[in-house]
């Protein structure tokens, strides 16, 4: 299986300031034939399901606000918050689906200083 | 609009089974694969396995091997997730989650809202 791995587990972000995530996997989720990380972002608010944030790793979901960014390719990936607002305040989520099982990292939780 | 409905939230004894059910609706059924992922309080998403609604072909993650089945109506576009045996440890919400291709390799685009399952006696 393909464990990911985020870090940090927490952090706490002055509103309007930024916030970076990092995501590492065990082995690269880069696809040679066709050069796409298969590499996703979520974020979670209590009591509601995952939300696609960022899917192939650097492309921004319809509707997403564009202080979200993805960057990263082969093993190491980042999520980025330009300019933290209240409502993103949630726990963040990377998934890998180059492979089955399809797996998550632990999850890295933002919120306000 | 897109949508993935799931059933109501279920308390189960241990050693009893579970069905948590999916209804789709805003695009065709058939041409996305649904994966279930759960959620135990506090913890992480795990991924339990998926199912192709046009064959009927399944995957199962190794941990649910022997205990989940997962199976599809495609003329009321539902997807179901039976979950036997469960134990204490089962508790979690329980989420159906549509691939945004007809493969397994997509990613999720699209969440049901989730079904909590108790297990207690």
């Amino acid at each position: 299986d393909i464990v990911m791995t985020q870090s940090p587990d927490s952090l706490a972000v002055s509103l309007g300031e930024g916030a970076t995530i990092n995501c590492k996997s065990s082995q690269s989720v880069l696809y040679g034939s066709n050069n796409k990380n298969y590499l996703a972002w979520y974020q979670q608010k209590p009591g509601q399901p995952p939300k696609l944030l960022i899917y192939w790793a650097s492309t921004r979901e319809s509707g997403v606000p564009d202080r979200f960014s993805g960057s990263g390719s082969g093993t190491d990936f980042t999520l980025t918050i330009s300019s933290l607002q209240a409502e993103d305040v949630a726990v963040y989520y990377c998934q890998q689906y180059y492979d089955t099982p399809l797996t998550f990292g632990q999850g890295t939780r933002v919120e306000i200083k | 609009q897109l949508q993935l409905v799931q059933s109501g939230a279920e308390v189960k004894k241990p050693g009893a089974s579970v069905r948590v059910s999916c209804k789709t609706s805003g695009y065709t059924f058939t041409g996305h694969y649904i994966h279930w992922v759960r959620q135990a309080p506090g913890q992480g998403l795990e991924w339990m396995g998926g199912i192709n609604p046009n064959s009927g072909d399944t995957k199962y993650a190794q941990k649910f091997q022997g205990r989940v089945t997962m199976t599809r109506d495609t003329i009321i576009s539902t997807a179901y997730m039976d979950l036997s045996r469960l134990r204490s440890d089962d508790a979690a919400v329980y989420y159906c989650a549509r691939d945004s291709t007809n493969t397994w390799y997509g990613g999720v685009d699209y969440w049901g809202q989730g079904t909590l399952v108790t297990v207690s006696s």
